[in-house]
This record gives structure tokens, C-alpha cells and sequence, in this order.
């Protein structure tokens, strides 16, 4: 069972716009919560967090959003450029997870277009 | 952010021969290393823990004596793909995470390497 979604495989957004990815957990445990970015044959990259004591957390154009009750996160990123374009990993961590590796999503494919 | 290397970065080898990766923590010292495989439609899969001076452990359905794993020190852990097989082509990565103590990162962030691209003939 997955505890950790991303629904969409895939987003594409016009260069400027605000782009959107949703990710959902069902692990009530999870109390740290990350967005990776990758590209194409590279590792993914640490792109920003929220603590679940947060639900807000802004770092230039990206925003992480946690809503603790609905269980979900989104990650904005305004405006959206063509070097956004990669895929985007949702991954969450528990209070007392030990050794214990992030649990992520499947990833959705951001493209925009110029 | 830390530095988290991997070697080679591509192979291509011969069905039936073994492949060494190695993986290594350039800027901290990593107790903890994890190895995934990205399979085709992106998503990640974790194939195992390898703890410092300790047994790796297995996720379900990996078969650990095809995937011989080894973190003889705090900076370096190998995931050797022994007798390599056509299906074991894909892209392999790993992920380091410090649990020390340290100012200035993240504990329970993961640092990824570049990934190996490993082709099987």
C-alpha cells in the first residue's frame, strides 16, 4: 500500500504560470515532508521541506503547502520556467523513523513550455 | 547541500559478468546509504539499507545474492550486480543520510548521487 501519492504522472503548464503538484499521505505518523527534483539520468536534488508544525514554507519561487487534516502537500512553483521542466518527487519521514529511508511517491513529469 | 558521489556513472557490460558501483559520502560521514533503481514511467524503487559495519537490509522481492551489498566505512558503500543479466539493465542510485548530529543539514534529508546507468548485453 502506498503511503505516499502523487495522482499525476504528469503536468503541463505555460511558461510564466503557476504550476501545481499534489501529493497525499496516509501515514499519520509522518511529520517531515520533502520535494526532489530530477532530471533525466541524474540523481534527484533536494528542491524544500515543510515540518509538519508548518503549513507554509517559501523558498524563491517555490512554496511547499501542508494541510495536516486533508493529509496532503503541494508544492507551487510561480513563475513556472522551461528549466523547471523534470520530475518531481513527493517524500515524507516519521518523528521516529530510525534508519529508515524517505518514502516516496511516484513522481510527477512537469513540463513547461515556452 | 552534502555531496554524495557515484562511480562509474555509465557500464556496459557483457550478459553473466558482475558490476561493482560505488557510492561515496564526500562531505560528511554517512551511517546510513540506500540503493534504488528507477524504472522506465520515473518512479523510484528502494532495493536496501546498507548500515555501517552492518548486514544490509533487503526490501521485499530483491534477491541479495544477486545484489551483493557492502559499507565497510562511513564514507563508502558498493553495490556489486553480480552475474548481470539483460533485466538488470536500468539506472541505479544511491542515497546517503547523516542521523549524526550536524549543524546546518538537515537530518532526515536524503543526498542522491548522479546515478550508473548499467547496460547489460
Amino acid at each position: 500500500d502506498q503511503q505516499v501519492k502523487q495522482n499525476s504522472p504528469s503536468l503541463s503548464v505555460q511558461e510564466g504560470r503557476i504550476s501545481i503538484l499534489n501529493c497525499d499521505y496516509t501515514n499519520s505518523m509522518f511529520d517531515y515532508f520533502l520535494w526532489y527534483k530530477k532530471y533525466p539520468a541524474e540523481g534527484p536534488t533536494f528542491l524544500i521541506s515543510i515540518s509538519s508544525i508548518k503549513d507554509k514554507n517559501e523558498d524563491g519561487r517555490f512554496t511547499v503547502f501542508l494541510n495536516k487534516s486533508a493529509k496532503h502537500l503541494s508544492l507551487h512553483i510561480v513563475p513556472s520556467q522551461p528549466g523547471d521542466s523534470a520530475v518531481y518527487f513527493c517524500a515524507a519521514s516519521g518523528r521516529n523513523s530510525g534508519n529508515t529511508p524517505l518514502v516516496f511517491g511516484k513522481g510527477t513529469r512537469l513540463s513547461v513550455i515556452a | 547541500g552534502a555531496v554524495v558521489s557515484q562511480h562509474p556513472s555509465r557500464v556496459i557490460c557483457k550478459s553473466g559478468t558482475s558490476v561493482k558501483i560505488e557510492c561515496r559520502s564526500l562531505d560528511f560521514q554517512a551511517t546510513t546509504m540506500f540503493w534504488y533503481r528507477q524504472f522506465p514511467k520515473q518512479s523510484l524503487m528502494l532495493m536496501a539499507t546498507s548500515n555501517e559495519g552492518s548486514k544490509a537490509t533487503y526490501e521485499q522481492g530483491v534477491e541479495k545474492d544477486k545484489f551483493l551489498i557492502n559499507h565497510a566505512s562511513l564514507t563508502l558503500s558498493t553495490l556489486t550486480v553480480t552475474s548481470a543479466h539483460p533485466e538488470d539493465s536500468s539506472f541505479y542510485i544511491c542515497s546517503a543520510r547523516d542521523f549524526t548530529s550536524k549543524a546546518g543539514m538537515q537530518p532526515r534529508e536524503q543526498f542522491f548521487g548522479p546515478g550508473t546507468r548499467l547496460t547489460v548485453l
